[in-house]
């Protein structure tokens, strides 16, 4: 009974450095999605993913890069990292979207800190 | 966008009071959910709820999706109740999350 996993629990890395954050979830979700928490912004959500292969925008997906390739991983890949995306970034995945929403289910976070 | 509005922002409570926690939306949604962040960071699913009254052990929620708003009630709080509590607003598969409710339960 996994569920959903992320991997590193915690990242230090440099400004300028390339960093991808894992997910995994064992439930054969459609839907998977990445979010940011910071303090004064909540959880913003950065991209998604409809299905394997499809993946959209969300709030603040500048700077980030995406792909799926399997439905049950979802990486998140920072390619040039700076100190605003120093953050925790939480992963969830929903069996369904849409119109025919579904709830979400989030994996325990990723703690990353960039110097 | 959906704007969603929690309030208090902040609520300290004695071990065993009651309390109640409000979730205001801006539009129409498909669905909202609540969620629990507790001290180490991770997000429990409350409850997932378009409409109606449910309930979880000490937990209990309520949606009028017609006035626009949802109540989270904690009866009888526990140490272990602390943390901070998030309505989230589903809307074509995407959350909008509000800015949460800051609750600490003291012995």
């Amino acid at each position: 009974d996994a569920g959903i996993t992320q991997s590193p629990r915690y990242k230090i890395t440099e400004t300028g450095r390339q960093v991808t954050l894992m997910c995994h979830q064992t439930w054969s979700h459609s839907y998977m999605f990445w979010y940011r928490q910071d303090l004064g912004h909540g959880l913003r959500l950065i991209y998604y993913s409809a299905a394997a292969d499809i993946t959209d925008k969300g709030e603040v997906p500048d700077g980030y890069v995406v792909s799926r390739s399997k439905t049950e991983n979802f990486p998140l890949t920072l390619e040039s990292a700076t100190r605003s995306q120093t953050s925790v970034y939480f992963c969830a995945s929903s069996a369904r979207g849409g119109e025919l929403n579904q709830p979400q289910h989030f994996g325990d976070g990723t703690r990353l800190s960039i110097l | 966008g959906i704007q969603v509005e929690q309030s208090p922002p902040d609520l300290i409570l004695q071990e065993g009071a009651n309390s109640t926690l409000r979730c205001n939306f801006s539009d129409s949604v498909n669905n909202l959910q609540w969620f629990h962040q507790n001290p180490w960071g991770q997000l429990i699913n409350l409850f997932y709820i378009p409409s109606g009254t449910k309930q979880n052990g000490r937990l209990s929620a309520t949606t009028v999706a017609t006035e626009r708003y949802s109540l989270l009630y904690i009866s009888s709080s526990q140490t272990t109740d602390s943390g901070v509590y998030f309505c989230a607003l589903l809307s074509w598969g995407k959350l909008q999350f509000g800015a949460g409710t800051q609750v600490v339960v003291t012995p």
